[in-house]
């Protein structure tokens, strides 16, 4: 069975700051992961995924994520967190087994002023 | 591309009524999906359809629910009768069927069972 965990219910971190949201998965076969944010009242609105090639993704909004194998992680991160990235975060992986996605938890990012 | 569509966006109903949930996805998408999300358990999973087959129900929380997929273009998920705790947020999601693919989101229904 494929899982994802996201250690932080939340994050907080000062505008201008770097942001990281931390993300794991346990997968059979190759990974495909993917992050999404949602805001307030809104759906789940894609930013990145890793299929292959690259670990270092780049995605939306500034937003990149760093997959790594070895710990079998997929952290999404922001070199500069703006106040208008204030929203949940959520982790997603699939299988091999099918084009099911399991979701992480989701990890609210809250960037003070 | 209007995206994901879903109506009604909010939903009040009594226990007891039945309520129907309305998606349609993108078209050209293949795979459709109904999530729940709520503050206690987060986002689950319902049920998947594709091309307009049912493929995984084990999510659907029990016979009270029930999803359809009569075409490509629109996708139904119907609770009858409805209880207080279906109150949440349902999204349908579509995509191109593919391990590489991803699922776009409808806005959600929020429904509130009184």
């Amino acid at each position: 069975a494929q899982s994802v965990a996201q250690p932080e219910d939340q994050v907080n971190v000062a505008e201008g700051n770097p942001l990281t949201v931390k993300c794991t998965y346990s997968v059979s076969g190759n990974p495909y992961l993917f992050w999404y944010v949602q805001y307030p009242n809104r759906g789940l609105q894609f930013l990145l995924k890793y299929i292959t090639g690259d670990n270092l993704v780049k995605g939306s909004y500034g937003f990149e994520a760093e997959f790594n194998k070895s710990q079998t992680s997929f952290h999404l991160k922001k070199p500069s967190a703006l106040v208008s990235d204030s929203a949940l975060y959520f982790c997603a992986v699939r299988g091999a087994a099918g084009n099911k996605l399991t979701f992480g938890g989701g990890t609210r990012v809250l960037v003070k002023p | 591309d209007a995206g994901v569509i879903q109506s009604p966006r909010h939903e009040v109903t009594e226990m007891g009524q039945e309520v129907t949930l309305r998606c349609k996805p993108i078209s050209g998408h293949n795979s459709l999906f109904w999530y729940r999300q709520t503050m206690m358990r987060g986002l689950e999973l319902l049920i998947y359809f594709n091309n307009n087959v049912p493929i995984d129900d084990s999510g659907m929380p029990e016979d009270r629910f029930s999803a359809k997929m009569p075409n490509a273009s629109f996708s139904t998920l119907k609770i009858q009768p409805s209880e207080p705790r279906d109150s949440a947020v349902y999204f349908c999601a579509s995509t191109v069927r593919g391990l590489r693919e991803t699922q776009y989101f409808g806005p959600g229904t929020r429904l509130l069972v009184l």
